[in-house]
């Protein structure tokens, strides 16, 4: 009956490099949601997986980023040629259906040297 | 969405109640109000939501007033373990809307023994 959960739990990475953040949503459940935060910042929506339907990627901040959601059940977050101001903590989200309330995942922390 | 006003931080005695106020003055008739917290390090932690009515859980007591306009969460035997960020968050379903929370700074509780 686990929670949402992600890993790995801290990535360390150089400038350039691509990463790859997975995340596992509680079973069942359909949404999926990645969020990020920076430093000291607020949480910033970056990418919302519903079903079948096509995914909002209305908060993805450039087109390095990119992320997949296979099977209806696992999402990977990838981020092309990291960017120092890529640094944060990469948070997943899922619930039963886009208005129910969402559970986060304990985050992945990035930082990018 | 509505935004939401709370105070940056408060301070609360172990054992007493902590009364978390939020203003959400614009909020409209189909949008709910969602309290999460975030203690360090971890990722937002769900709290409780209501619409109009005040709600009560195991963890929280949630009090809105009748306009609507605020709200106020409660915890009602602050410990230590009580000490995060708490969002007041308003929310609205459906697909059109996106179905991504939105975080504001929050308030930083502070329980002190």
């Amino acid at each position: 009956g686990a929670g949402v959960s992600q890993s790995p739990s801290n990535k360390v990475t150089e400038k350039g490099k691509d990463v790859e953040l997975r995340c596992d949503p509680i079973s069942g459940h359909t949404a999926l949601y990645w969020y990020r935060q920076s430093l000291g910042q607020g949480l910033e929506f970056l990418i919302y997986f519903q079903g079948n339907s096509a995914p909002d990627k209305s908060g993805l901040p450039s087109d390095r980023f990119s992320a997949e959601r296979t099977g209806g059940s696992v999402s990977t977050l990838t981020i092309q040629r990291t960017q120092q101001e890529d640094s944060a903590v990469y948070l997943c989200a899922s619930n039963t259906r886009g208005g129910d309330t969402q559970y986060f995942g304990p985050g992945t922390r990035l930082t990018v040297l | 969405d509505a935004k939401t006003t709370q105070p940056p931080s408060m301070d609360c005695a172990e054992g007493r109640a902590a009364n978390l106020p939020c203003n959400h003055s614009t909020i409209s008739g189909n949008e709910y109000v969602y309290w999460y917290r975030q203690i360090h390090s971890q990722g937002p932690q769900y709290i409780i939501h209501g619409l109009k009515n005040n709600e009560t859980n195991e963890m929280a007591s949630l009090i809105i007033t009748e306009d609507r306009k605020s709200s106020t969460l409660i915890l009602p035997h602050a410990t230590l373990r009580d000490t995060a960020v708490y969002y007041c968050i308003v929310f609205r379903w459906g697909m059109e809307y996106g179905n991504k929370l939105v975080f504001g700074a929050g308030t930083i509780l502070r329980v002190k023994s």
